[in-house]
């Protein structure tokens, strides 16, 4: 099973928005609505932003969403804090009952 | 709370073992699937393993074959049983509690492994 497929990195200013992709396969992303996003300070656990593509948990914030087309996940975060700046993952549930991450992302907030 | 712990990590030469344990508090560990996810030092994550409740086991290709987890709900813990490592099984080792969606919605601090002669 290989790796989602993220980009390096990714910057916005203070106030903008951004979104992160996240590019599976038929087998992984696309065909499941088992979509989730991580965000991980250095140093930190992750922690779950986005859960079934674009559900929310308890305690994060609105300025994040997500949203799926075909193979390709995103994450978007608009109002962009200082915050925010950190590594982001993708997961998705896969037709060998496996789960996969995606490389990550480093947000740079400017 | 939800509240994971990991330990058991350590330095250990290839081709040797290592068991991890995890445990778990503040749910009712028997009622949802866990997780191990790895991180080798400064890369991305990497999921290893899961454990349903009803002990059904899944495993990434790298470590098929090598790794085994099982639980104890008696005792709310989680465990890997890592053999046959290699220096690139090296990584900070998370306990991760399943959620709806096929998600991880809680994770401990993690543990390291590191493989090395």
């Amino acid at each position: 099973q290989s790796a989602l497929t993220q980009a390096a990195s990714v910057s916005g200013s203070p106030g903008q928005s951004v979104t992160i992709s996240c590019t599976g396969t038929s087998s992984d992303v696309g065909a499941y609505n088992y979509v989730s996003w991580y965000q991980q300070h250095p140093g930190k656990a992750p922690k779950l932003m986005i859960y079934e593509v674009s559900n929310r948990p308890s305690g994060v914030p609105d300025r994040f969403s997500g949203s799926k087309s075909g193979n390709t996940a995103s994450l978007t975060i608009s109002g962009l804090q200082a915050e925010d700046e950190a590594n982001y993952y993708c997961s998705s549930y896969t037709s060998s009952s496996t789960r996969v991450f995606g490389g990550g992302t480093k947000l740079t907030v400017l | 709370e939800v509240q994971l712990v990991e330990s058991g990590g350590g330095l250990v030469q290839p081709g040797g073992s290592l068991r991890l344990s995890c445990a778990a508090s503040g749910f009712t560990f028997s009622s949802y699937d866990m997780h191990w996810v790895r991180q080798p030092t400064g890369k991305g994550l990497e999921w290893v393993s899961a454990i349903g409740i009803t002990a059904d086991t899944y495993y990434s290709g790298s470590v098929k074959g090598r790794f085994t987890i099982s639980r104890e709900n008696g005792k709310n813990s989680l465990y890997l049983q890592m053999n046959s490592l290699t220096a690139g099984d090296t990584a900070v080792y998370y306990c991760a509690k399943g959620w709806f969606g096929e998600t991880f919605d809680s994770w401990g601090q993690g543990t390291l492994v590191t493989v090395s002669s």
